[in-house]
């Protein structure tokens, strides 16, 4: 069965600073991707996704993802943190079997 | 507008009552989700369905129980036998392509506490 991690637990970053999350999945063949996004008492917001073809994905919100085959990563980054990106961030595998696994998340505070 | 409505968005249960979370999409998606969400473990999956009037369970499947009498409703209920129900429940649907390249949607949420 596929896992996921997510080794940050929480990121304090300033406003207008760059934000990579770290996301490390377990599974034997190629994965789908996906990171989600959820404000306090809310549900989940679809960052990006990655199915297949470039490894270099582009999401809502001025956020890009990696594929790295090798390393066993996807991890979201954005260049310039806004204050409105504090929120608590998913990462996501799927196996092809239309069932999803969740990291624990990593919630992102942004400074003044 | 299409999407994913649940209801309530709070839901208080007294000890011993059986309590149902609602769950509507008009997305005509195939397949619907429940997840149970508490601080610092993620999404763990309760039930699921891809089909009218068939679900699985999911990981976490005790003390809760689901319907699919209809496409766009999948609603689940948390048993007196649920010791613990306090948390944050999230409904999700998505279609079902082949080749597994589906992408879940996610509903509002509804926080279950326990009086």
């Amino acid at each position: 069965a596929q896992s996921v991690t997510q080794p940050d637990i929480h990121i304090t970053v300033s406003e207008g600073a760059s934000l990579e999350l770290r996301c490390n999945y377990s599974y034997g063949a190629t994965p789908y991707l996906f990171w989600y996004v959820q404000s306090p008492g809310q549900g989940l917001q679809l960052l990006l996704k990655y199915f297949s073809g470039d490894t270099l994905v582009q999401g809502i919100k001025g956020f890009e993802a990696e594929f790295k085959r090798s390393q066993s990563s996807f991890n979201l980054r954005k260049p310039s943190v806004h204050w409105s990106d504090a929120a608590e961030y998913f990462c996501a595998v799927g196996a092809g079997d239309y069932k999803l696994s969740f990291g624990a998340g990593t919630t992102v505070t942004v400074r003044a | 507008d299409g999407g994913i409505t649940q209801s309530p968005k709070y839901l208080f249960r007294k000890e011993g009552q059986n309590v149902t979370l609602s769950c509507e999409q008009n997305l005509n998606h195939d397949a619907m989700y429940w997840y149970r969400q508490d601080p610092g473990q993620g999404l763990r999956l309760i039930y699921y369905s891809q089909i009218v009037n068939d679900f699985q369970k999911g990981d976490i499947a005790e003390g809760y129980s689901v319907s699919r009498e209809k496409k766009e409703s999948f609603p689940l209920t948390v048993t007196s036998a649920q010791k613990n129900p306090t948390a944050f429940y999230l409904c999700a649907s998505t279609n079902l392509p082949r080749g597994g390249e589906e992408t879940q949607y996610f509903g509002p949420g509804t926080r279950l506490l326990v009086l």
